[in-house]
């Protein structure tokens, strides 16, 4: 089975950092992804962890530890056009399952 | 254009009606997913094709759920005899088997009246 634990819901403010944690739970577990989804809109790819460690793209990153069942997605210098659901999703063998996500709020 | 389509984009239907809902993937792509998403939740998995084989439908949640990908590319999702519980947002999505990364289309909002 597989089990996704993260945020409901958090709030930040512009030009901040924001650090969404997640925990897993999944058999045949092959890496993590992490998605961004605008409201009314699709999923849209933003990193993939294979290895443990932490994996920085621009202003966004993403760490892994698989022994713990953990993963963040941090993201800094926060814009306004970050306000969006964000979905931590373990692969597992072929597939990708998705938790809820976290929806983040992002104040003037 | 280089990304993945669906069509229609939203599809209203009385209940019992069947509907079709189609999926053009990334030129390439060997993979592809269909899944459905309710409001405030995250996409939950239908089935999978890989090039025109159907290898998990597992997540269907009725007979009257029914996939194809006769050619390896465009693929079709149709629902027969529609319940007011379908109603949702239909996504699909294409990836080649490596790296695995899942891109995903515009989707289709089914409404079932």
């Amino acid at each position: 089975g597989q089990n996704i634990d993260q945020p409901t819901e958090m709030t930040a403010t512009e030009g901040a950092i924001v650090q969404i944690n997640c925990t897993y739970q999944t058999s045949g577990f092959n890496g993590l992804f992490w998605y961004q989804q605008h409201a009314g809109e699709a999923p849209t790819f933003l990193s993939y962890n294979v290895l443990d460690g932490l994996e920085e793209k621009g202003r966004f990153s993403s760490f892994l530890s698989r022994s713990k069942g953990y993963s963040y997605l941090l993201l800094k210098e926060l814009q306004m056009k970050d306000s969006a659901s964000y979905l931590c999703a373990p692969g597992r063998d072929d597939k990708i399952i998705f938790g809820k996500g976290t929806r983040l709020h992002i104040l003037p | 254009g280089a990304g993945v389509s669906q069509s229609p984009r939203y599809k209203v239907a009385k209940r019992g009606q069947d509907v079709a809902l189609r999926c053009d993937p990334i030129s390439g792509h060997v993979s592809l997913f269909w899944y459905q998403q309710a409001l405030g939740q995250g996409p939950e998995f239908l089935t999978y094709f890989q090039n025109e084989a159907q290898l998990d439908k597992s997540g269907l949640p009725s007979d009257r759920f029914f996939a194809e990908r006769p050619e390896g590319s465009v693929s079709t999702l149709k629902i027969q005899r529609t319940q007011q519980e379908d109603s949702a947002v239909y996504l699909c999505a294409s990836s080649f088997p490596s790296p695995p990364a899942q891109y995903f289309g515009p989707g289709t909002r089914l409404t079932v009246l």
